[in-house]
């Protein structure tokens, strides 16, 4: 079964200090993770995925097939930064996209000045 | 370019009514989803389309149905409402199998 779990419902942090939110997923088959953001009365937005390799807004995401993790990384947290994030799966079967992206329940970020 | 446009923004029912939530996308994607969000469950996949005329089911399809006529919408539609879908609905598109979801504002539906 697909399945997206992230631990932690609040993880406050203090300005500057080093953020980690974790995901770990449940599949068999060859998948596709995501980052998304929902800023406070903002759409949900794309963040990053994994096979973009990318760094966005300090943010990096490494998929760990062994552990089956996608930890959301940033080495010094912004106020800004303070949102809910959800870690996203998109599993791949029989050579094409299950087109069913399964969403994680989401970490609120807080940002302490 | 508007994007992805739910309407309406918020909704307020009785239990039993009927009532259709809109999407509409003008960036020309395929596929179209509505997700559910709940506090402590995130976002639930109710139904999804990957084209006109192609729908399938999500992971909480009971008690909505969906229709994609066009390429453009995809409606929501709540036969007969209950208390337990008072939600945050939202739409989502996107190009294609493999490319970023795009979500609209939400809807915010009440059911008493």
């Amino acid at each position: 079964a697909q399945r997206v779990t992230q631990p932690e419902k609040l993880l406050s942090v203090f300005k500057g200090a080093p953020v980690e939110l974790k995901c770990n997923y449940s599949y068999s088959g060859s998948p596709e993770l995501f980052w998304y953001v929902q800023y406070s009365r903002q759409r949900l937005q794309l963040l990053l995925r994994h096979i973009s390799r990318e760094s966005i807004k300090g943010f990096t995401a490494d998929l760990n097939k062994g552990e089956t993790s996608f930890h959301l990384k940033k080495p010094f947290a912004q106020e800004e930064d303070s949102a809910m994030y959800y870690c996203a799966l998109r599993g791949y079967l029989y050579g094409g996209a299950t087109n069913k992206l399964i969403f994680g329940t989401g970490t609120l970020l807080a940002v302490q000045p | 370019n508007a994007g992805v446009t739910q309407t309406p923004k918020f909704q307020v029912l009785k239990t039993g009514q009927s009532m259709t939530l809109q999407c509409a996308q003008d960036m020309n994607h395929e596929y179209m989803s509505w997700y559910r969000q709940d506090p402590g469950m995130g976002l639930r996949l109710i139904h999804y389309s990957v084209g006109a005329g192609i729908t399938d089911q999500g992971e909480v399809p009971n008690g909505y149905n969906v229709s994609r006529s066009t390429t453009e919408d995809f409606p929501l539609r709540l036969l007969s409402a209950a208390p337990s879908q008072t939600s945050v609905y939202f739409c989502a598109s996107s190009r294609g199998q493999d490319s970023p979801l795009h979500f609209g504002n939400g809807t915010r539906l009440t059911v008493t």
